[in-house]
Order: structure tokens, then sequence, then C-alpha cells
């Protein structure tokens, strides 16, 4: 399989717990994204990286929240003392260079926080 | 700010019927504009991609259409089937990241 994958696919955890979610990307797309989406929203960009550096970050991206990409090829994403409001969906996607191509999403990891 | 609305937020037709669902955006300089499919609990799938030069994207059954001077895109559905049940998703990308910008979606049921 030559898609997005995401892992855990699903995690349930307790208010204060730190969590670690992992994207590996289509091998030669340098482009990476993550987005969270709550029930019945659209999902919400949250992070960008072109290669192994960070290039931009949305403000819902709270001091809680910590994003890495090492080595340009999978990356993480830490929440810290979950909170109960960080139950979402959290969905990585990547795309190449190009403009004109689509971003292929992952199946996504979602977060339950008890 | 770009904000993406789209109408109906949730739409229930009997089967074989042919149908649109809406998309509008604010800011009309936008590169592409994407349609996706969301199946319960799962991740995204793309649909189609329209580029702003073009006015029109058909893939099967799927046919997309794109103004940008009024800020509005169709997905057209001919002939529906129950498979074809889930939230579709319109999206276009901005800022420098060209991250997407979504709207809510539209729950569609296609009954039996």
């Amino acid at each position: 399989d030559t898609g997005v994958s995401q892992n855990p696919r699903h995690k349930i955890t307790k208010r204060g717990q730190n969590v670690t979610f992992r994207c590996d990307p289509i091998s030669e797309h340098n482009r990476l994204y993550w987005y969270r989406q709550t029930l019945g929203q659209g999902p919400e960009f949250l992070t960008y990286f072109q290669n192994e550096a960070q290039l931009e970050k949305s403000r819902l991206l709270s001091d809680r929240f910590s994003a890495e990409r090492p080595k340009g090829s999978f990356s993480t994403l830490e929440i810290q003392r979950t909170e109960q409001g960080d139950s979402a969906m959290y969905l990585c996607a990547s795309l190449s260079g190009r403009v004109r191509e689509t971003q292929y999403f992952g199946p996504g990891t979602r977060l339950l926080v008890l | 700010k770009q904000e993406v609305t789209q109408i109906p937020a949730a739409l229930s037709v009997p089967e074989g019927e042919n149908l649109v669902l809406n998309c509008s955006f604010t800011d009309s300089a936008i590169y592409n504009l994407q349609w996706f499919r969301q199946d319960p609990g799962k991740g995204l799938t793309s649909l189609l991609l329209i580029q702003s030069s073009q006015r029109e994207q058909t893939s099967g059954r799927l046919n997309a259409s794109l103004d940008k001077s009024s800020g509005r895109s169709t997905l057209y559905i001919a002939a529906s089937q129950p498979g074809d049940s889930a939230t579709y998703l319109c999206a276009v990308p901005s800022g420098s990241a060209r991250q997407l910008t979504f709207g809510s979606g539209t729950q569609l049921t296609v009954l039996p």
C-alpha cells in the first residue's frame, strides 16, 4: 500500500496524559499537513511541513501541541496534558511539490479524552 | 480570511435521483477547488479537483463545476446509489502553505 498511513487509529486517554500520533506520508511527497476534525465539522488546519522544516502553524496549535518531521520522512504530533476539548479526529495529508495536485489523506487517528 | 460554506448540511434522497451539492467561498483568488468524500469514522477520499482555469471536471457519475467570479462550485451526482451515502466536503487551498480550508460538509443519505 503506497497511501498515507496513520497510527494508532484510535486512542483513548485520561485527561492530563500525553499522547503521540504518527503519520507516514507517501514516500515521494515532501509536503505534509496535520488537520483536526471535530464532529459535524470539516477538518481544520493545524501545521505544515516542507521536508523537515515546520513552516506554518495555526493559532489552533496551542503550546501543548508539538509536531516534528525528522529527516523529512514520517511525522509525529504530540499533545501534552490532554484536555477533553482535544477529543477529535486528527488527520494527516501529504502532497508532492507540484502545485496542481490534490492532498492525499490518511485514515486519521480518533482521540477520546476522558 | 477564506471561508467555505456548504448547503445543505444534510440531504436525503431516494435511489436513482440526480442531486446537486453546493459550495461557496469568499475569496475568489483560488488555485483550485477540491471535492472529497468521507465515510463515517474514516479519512477523506479525493473525488475531483478543478483547477482555477477550468469550468468543469467529470469522473463517472460525478460532475463538478466552478464559477470563480461568483465564488461557487457545485457537485452533481447522477443516478444516485445507496453506496453514495457519505459526507461530501469541498475545500480550497489558501495561505502561504496552501493548506486546505474546508466547508462543514453535506451529509448525503441515498435510500434504497
